[in-house]
């Protein structure tokens, strides 16, 4: 099983619809976070969570919200989806410490018609 | 904003020879991570340079930093079709959180 989980890996939905993606994670991380990929980009910082009780925004928040369930569990919501969300979502780990070495999930790939 | 900036965006190259990728970076680091995807995947690790070291080594992979100009290189060697992918540097600032800051990647083709 993959040490970090995303759910679901392809969602299709219309512009207006909530959406939640999800991750779960084995590998006993603290720090957990969302990254978007457009095509041809690199991964740009959505939010970010040090614990539980820490949520912080990334580089572009604006139209995202996240939950921070339990240690291993953070999800992402699009409140009210709209086409330029069109993208592949990564949820990633990594361990408290200097290096910032992130652990990738397999990615959620959503498509705002 | 992205920080770091692979070049060259493409390389296309035959099967046993050598693939050259290079990134700069804009403010003090300290370390550089090189990252592979496949395409349409997750990202994986491959190696981790810190601001103090100048090169490293890990099987098939050569990577060096010059901090002085900002810039690193991934060096592949010997190259096999299943190195085709795209391949990021990552930066992770000196001072604040260790958040890293993904360059735009470079696709790799080795063609058989």
């Amino acid at each position: 099983d993959a040490d970090v989980t995303q759910t679901p890996r392809n969602r299709i939905t219309k512009t207006g619809k909530r959406i939640m993606l999800e991750c779960s994670q084995t590998k006993g991380h603290d720090r957990m976070y969302w990254y978007r990929q457009d095509p041809g980009l690199g991964l740009q910082l959505i939010y970010y969570s040090f614990d539980v009780k820490d949520i912080n925004k990334g580089e572009i928040s604006d139209g995202y919200s996240v939950s921070r369930q339990a240690q291993a569990k953070f999800s992402l919501s699009l409140e009210s989806a709209i086409p330029n969300q069109t993208a592949l979502y990564f949820c990633a780990t990594s361990e408290v410490g200097d290096t910032g070495e992130l652990f990738f999930g397999e990615g959620s790939r959503l498509t705002v018609l | 904003s992205q920080q770091g900036e692979e070049d060259p965006q493409a390389l296309s190259i035959q099967e046993g020879e050598n693939a050259t990728m290079n990134c700069s970076y804009k403010t003090s680091i300290n370390n550089l991570q090189w990252y592979r995807q496949n395409s349409g995947r997750g990202l994986v690790h491959l190696i981790l340079i810190r601001s103090n070291e100048r090169e490293k080594h890990s099987g098939r992979l050569r990577v060096t930093l010059d901090t002085s100009k900002k810039s690193s290189s991934l060096l592949i060697t010997a190259s096999r079709a299943a190195d085709t992918a795209s391949y990021f540097c990552a930066t992770v600032p000196l001072t604040g959180f260790q958040k890293l800051v993904f360059g735009t990647g470079t696709r790799l083709l080795v063609s058989p």
